[in-house]
């Protein structure tokens, strides 16, 4: 059976840090990998889509970034983070060429 | 622009009564309808898929798909307590790469 994990569970960060967020799944080969974020009270913002190793696409200029080095390893990024980039984080995965996503966890970011 | 619209809520349902929600889409090319769940703190997961035109049913929950009106809706029968959360409704975009676009949401809570 497939499994995603993401860690951390929950990150409280001051204005101006670095992020690193990752996202592992297991189970399945050359899964579409998803980023979303999702604000208090709100619906899913998708930040990056990832269909292969190397294979990033960014759907909202911002300060964050992605990668993908692994075949089952996705990784959100922020060199700097704002303060608007708190939210709750979640990275989803879907079969190959099938579009029925499932979720990790998630992480719960707070910048200060 | 592509859009995904759901009434945010709170629909308030009594318990053992059927809960009934609605979600319309702009793109008529979508093929693919997901209903998902989100508990409160938690991430989505999935309730159902659909396809086609019609009614699929599985357990207490009915997915309903009207492509001629871009409708699809979600009816739980038998509502119970722990129905109470978050639901989403996500639609296919086509020739994205397997990307969804998602609604808000609509808060439901069963009253005991």
């Amino acid at each position: 059976s497939q499994t995603i994990h993401q860690w951390p569970a929950t990150l409280v960060q001051p204005v101006g840090s670095p992020l690193s967020l990752e996202c592992t799944v297991e189970g399945t080969s050359n899964p579409n990998l998803y980023w979303y974020r999702q604000a208090a009270g709100r619906g899913l913002q998708l930040l990056f889509y990832s269909v292969g190793i190397g294979q990033i696409s960014s759907e909202v200029p911002q300060n964050l970034s992605a990668s993908r080095p692994q075949d089952w390893q996705f990784i959100l990024s922020s060199k700097k983070l704002l303060l608007s980039d708190s939210g709750f984080y979640l990275c989803a995965w879907s079969y190959e060429r099938e579009d029925t996503q499932y979720f990790g966890p998630g992480t719960r970011l707070t910048v200060l | 622009q592509k859009e995904v619209e759901q009434n945010s809520g709170p629909l308030s349902v009594p318990e053992g009564a059927i809960a009934s929600l609605n979600c319309t889409y702009s793109d008529r090319g979508s093929q693919s309808f997901f209903w998902y769940r989100q508990y409160s703190g938690k991430s989505p997961e999935l309730i159902m898929s659909i396809y086609s035109n019609g009614d699929k049913e599985d357990g207490r929950f009915t997915a309903q798909l009207n492509k001629a009106s871009q409708y699809v809706s979600l009816l739980i029968r038998d509502s119970q307590p722990s129905d109470s959360a978050t639901y989403l409704c996500a639609v296919n975009i086509p020739d994205s790469n397997y990307q969804l676009i998602w609604g808000a949401g609509t808060k439901l809570i069963i009253k005991p």
